[in-house]
């Protein structure tokens, strides 16, 4: 059964700080990865989307790393802002199951 | 394009009654899931609907339920509400049937008193 795990569940930065999320998964068969944005009592916000058969996604001043060997994808951040101030949600599509299963998401705070 | 849209926004039951939320997926996407967020357990999957068909579900009880229509549009149902059923409930919608990306609506705050 895949589990999917995010860590840190919170993170404190001040602005124009370059930042790292990390997500792991256990079951390596995966279709693709996706990251999310949440605002508080807010639906989630498409990211990135990346396919298994890539090692990354850039949007922006987002990055989005995969590596399926390890079971771990990376969304770096660069010169952060306050308005990025949301949690940040993995998902893994594949493996067994054939649904999203998320991560319980990083807490990210940008201090102006 | 317009979004995924859910209706109503939020929603206040009591136990013992039964609810029904509706979701409209983004135009041309064939693909509807649903999922249940709480503090607790986080995103869980509940269904999946792919051209009027169940195509994936998740572990929930009976209680929950749920249909899509012709024009792609779904529906979820849950009914001998629980406190426990007090969650935001997300729907998403993608092209085809997944592993496409997924867009997610803005939710139905459900609270059970």
């Amino acid at each position: 059964k895949q589990e999917v795990t995010q860590i840190p569940a919170a993170l404190s930065v001040p602005e124009g700080e370059n930042l790292v999320l990390n997500c792991s998964f256990t079951d390596s068969a995966i279709y693709n990865l996706q990251w999310f944005r949440q605002d508080p009592g807010k639906g989630l916000t498409s990211l990135l989307l990346i396919q298994s058969s890539q090692r990354e996604q850039t949007s922006g001043r987002l990055n989005a790393s995969l590596d399926k060997s390890s079971g771990r994808s990376t969304l770096y951040i660069a010169a952060s802002q306050p308005g990025d101030s949301a949690t940040y949600l993995c998902a893994s599509y594949g493996g067994s199951q054939g649904n999203l299963i998320f991560g319980k998401g990083t807490k990210l705070s940008v201090k102006p | 394009k317009a979004g995924v849209t859910q209706t109503p926004r939020y929603l206040i039951k009591t136990r013992g009654q039964q609810v029904t939320l509706s979701c409209s997926p983004i135009s041309g996407h064939r693909s509807v899931s649903w999922y249940q967020q709480t503090p607790g357990q986080g995103l869980q999957f509940l269904f999946e609907y792919f051209s009027e068909t169940q195509r994936n579900k998740g572990n929930f009880p009976g209680r929950f339920s749920g249909r899509q229509f012709s024009n792609s549009r779904s529906e979820m149902n849950v009914s001998t509400l629980e406190l426990g059923d007090s969650a935001l409930y997300l729907c998403a919608s993608s092209l085809a049937q997944p592993p496409n990306e997924q867009f997610f609506g803005p939710g139905t705050r459900l609270t059970v008193l």
